[in-house]
């Protein structure tokens, strides 16, 4: 099966820099997706990391270790609009094309 | 160009009762996903359609069932609820089955009591 860790809360202060960990365990790993969901909304996507290495997204950047199943995403310059939950996600290729499988998500907090 | 709309957003039944949720998807999408969401938890996948089939299927008992049309909106029916049934249910479109980039709607909000 598939299984998804990433801490259940991060507090920071508004201008700082935040780092959201994630490690996963999968049967089938092709790469590791982040979402945000701020209070009453929907998720959307923030970005997608297929190979090792930093991928970034103005004020986002998302990392990927495949020897250590490890991934995180940065958050640089922090805005109280940050304030969400960051949610890690893999793809479960158990069927043919397999679904999105959510962690339990990282609420952040961004404090003046 | 709309995004994934979903109807209705909040929904109150009882116990026992039926209940029937929609979801229109992003213009050029053709495939819905639809999830469970939990306060305080992350997405639990429920089923996917494409093609008007059901392509996959998390661990949700069959009280869960689901129907997509030829313009790719979709239906998910909850029958016999649950208290444990009262969560946030998101639908999900894509451009193909495998894509990793979701579109989700805001959800339908579920009070069973």
């Amino acid at each position: 099966g598939q299984s998804l860790e990433q801490p259940s809360e991060v507090t920071a202060v508004e201008g700082a820099i935040v780092q959201i960990n994630c490690t996963y365990q999968t049967s089938g790993f092709y790469g590791l997706s982040w979402y945000q969901q701020h209070d009453g909304g929907a998720p959307t996507f923030l970005s997608y990391n297929a190979l090792d290495g930093l991928e970034e997204t103005g004020r986002f950047s998302s990392f990927l270790s495949r020897s250590d199943s490890y991934g995180y995403l940065l958050l640089q310059e922090l805005q109280m609009k940050d304030s969400a939950s960051y949610f890690c996600a893999v793809r479960d290729y158990g069927g043919s094309q397999g679904n999105l499988i959510f962690g339990k998500g990282t609420k952040l907090s961004v404090k003046p | 160009d709309a995004g994934v709309t979903q109807s209705p957003t909040h929904l109150i039944k009882t116990r026992g009762q039926q209940v029937t949720l929609r979801c229109s998807p992003k213009s050029g999408h053709d495939t819905v996903s639809w999830y469970q969401q939990a306060l305080g938890q992350g997405p639990q996948f429920i089923f996917q359609y494409y093609e008007e089939e059901e392509r996959q299927r998390g661990n949700f008992p069959d009280r869960f069932s689901g129907h997509q049309f030829p313009n790719y909106s979709s239906e998910l029916n909850v029958n016999a609820l649950l208290l444990g049934d009262s969560a946030l249910y998101l639908c999900a479109s894509s451009f193909g089955q495998g894509s990793e980039k979701l579109f989700f709607g805001s959800g339908t909000q579920l009070s069973v009591l």
